[in-house]
């Protein structure tokens, strides 16, 4: 199973853009990256996934390094709701999904 | 939203004693998994289902773990006996095909105490 590295925990002042960073250097070519974050007392939440390009939705941006080696979850605009843990996480073709520790997001007001 | 439904939210178990989880997957989900997450770190997967059949059981402890979805819809994983080491939470997740880009969608989990 491939294995991503993150920082253990990050800061961020509260609507300020946050830069969460994921290196995958043993991603195989069908992996995909995904993100998912986990709010205390809840189960992980779907945030956003890509394989090569960088993808956009309502809650997140994914930026994708040329060699897929690394990617980026960029927050647009940090709000008290987004302090959570954050996970980056290599899927392959059976969809098998290992979870490392991630990283804690604190948003400070 | 629909949602993956988990019970009980909350255990409490003396060891050596038998427990039970019940998980309900998002209707039209093929897959299902089972988590178990020690507080301070990261879901651990326990089991993978592909409609009733075992995918991957590689990191279930088979000697007080086992797990089943009969009909291929909802889940029980047990544990006999409970031991200390086993509280946790644990988590049950569905996705709609085992395909690499089809995300999981989580339970709320059991919480177990073992006493």
């Amino acid at each position: 199973d491939a294995k991503t590295t993150q920082p253990n925990s990050m800061e961020s002042n509260e609507e300020e853009p946050v830069h969460l960073p994921c290196n995958h250097s043993t991603i195989s070519g069908t992996d995909y990256i995904h993100w998912y974050r986990q709010l205390p007392s809840q189960g992980p939440e779907y945030v956003i996934h890509g394989l090569t390009s960088n993808v956009n939705n309502r809650m997140a941006s994914l930026a994708i390094a040329e060699d897929r080696k690394s990617s980026t979850l960029i927050l647009h605009r940090a709000t008290l709701r987004d302090a959570a843990v954050y996970y980056c996480i290599l899927s392959n073709t059976g969809n098998q999904f290992y979870f490392g520790t991630g990283t804690s997001l604190t948003v400070i007001p | 939203e629909a949602e993956v439904a988990q019970s009980p939210r909350y255990k409490i178990t003396e060891k050596s004693q038998a427990v039970a989880f019940w998980c309900d997957p998002i209707s039209g989900h093929a897959t299902l998994y089972w988590y178990r997450q020690i507080l301070g770190q990261g879901p651990e997967l326990l089991v993978q289902f592909q409609d009733e059949s075992v995918v991957d059981d590689s990191q279930l402890p088979k000697d007080r773990f086992s797990a089943e979805r009969l009909k291929g819809v909802d889940s029980t994983l047990k544990i006999q006996p409970a031991e200390l080491g086993d509280s946790a939470m644990y988590l049950c997740a569905s996705s709609l095909e085992a395909a690499s880009n089809s995300p999981l969608h989580f339970g709320n989990g059991t919480r177990l105490t073992v006493t």
